[in-house]
């Protein structure tokens, strides 16, 4: 079964600092895909970044920056010169298919961001 | 602009009060869904649709309803709310069923049932 894992539950950095979230996931399936969603406190849930599991080049996107590595099953997400607006829950989530019933979305617990002025 | 929305962002009912959440979303979307999120629970899947007259079971369907009569538009029904239902719910839609397609979610429904 396909499963999530984003093992930092909080994480507090003071403003400018750089900071890193981990995701490592498992899958049985050869094509999958990757998500990475930022979850203000306001609450909705705001897509950020899509990987698919043959494309493995880095992604830049100004501050934010995302690793993935196959041989490790991880894709991280990394904050430059982090912002207090960078404050929030971040969800790492799996996309495989599950035959003619769509695509089996799976979110990990994620990671609370606090940003210190 | 592209967006789901769905409504009422916040709600306080009773148990056993018929409630319904709409959402609606403008970007000619297939796949349509229906979330909650529980501390320590993380999101989970309540109902999902592929098309229009086409739904089915998520992980958490107990309780919930959901009808698809118009591509736009897949309203939650909760018959008889119950305290744990309480929760915030999130509509959410792709353009295709298939994996790899992003996810958008409309902004939230925080429900409480007491």
């Amino acid at each position: 079964a396909q499963k999530v894992t984003q093992a930092q539950t909080e994480i507090s950095v003071v403003e400018k600092e750089d900071v890193t979230l981990d995701c490592v996931y498992e899958t049985r399936d050869t094509t999958y895909y990757l998500f990475w969603y930022k979850q203000p406190p306001s609450g909705e849930l705001v897509f950020l970044i899509r990987r698919n599991s043959f494309d493995e080049q880095n992604e830049i996107s100004g501050r934010y920056s995302w690793n993935f590595q196959k041989s490790t099953s991880s894709f991280n997400f990394t904050i430059t010169a982090s912002q207090v607006v960078d404050s929030a829950v971040y969800f790492c989530a799996l996309s495989e298919g599950r035959g003619n019933y769509g695509q089996n979305f799976v979110f990990g617990p994620g990671t609370r961001l606090s940003v210190l002025p | 602009e592209a967006q789901v929305t769905q409504n009422p962002r916040y709600l306080i009912t009773v148990t056993g009060k018929k409630l319904t959440v709409t959402c609606s979303q403008n970007m000619n979307h297939e796949y349509m869904s229906w979330y909650r999120q529980d501390p320590g629970l993380g999101l989970r899947q309540i109902y999902y649709s592929m098309n229009v007259e086409v739904t089915d079971k998520g992980d958490v369907p107990e309780g919930y309803k959901v009808s698809r009569k118009e591509k736009r538009n897949f309203p939650l029904i909760l018959e008889s709310p119950s305290p744990n239902q309480t929760s915030l719910y999130f509509c959410a839609s792709s353009l295709g069923s298939g994996p790899g397609n992003t996810i958008y979610f409309g902004e939230g429904s925080w429900l409480t049932v007491v």
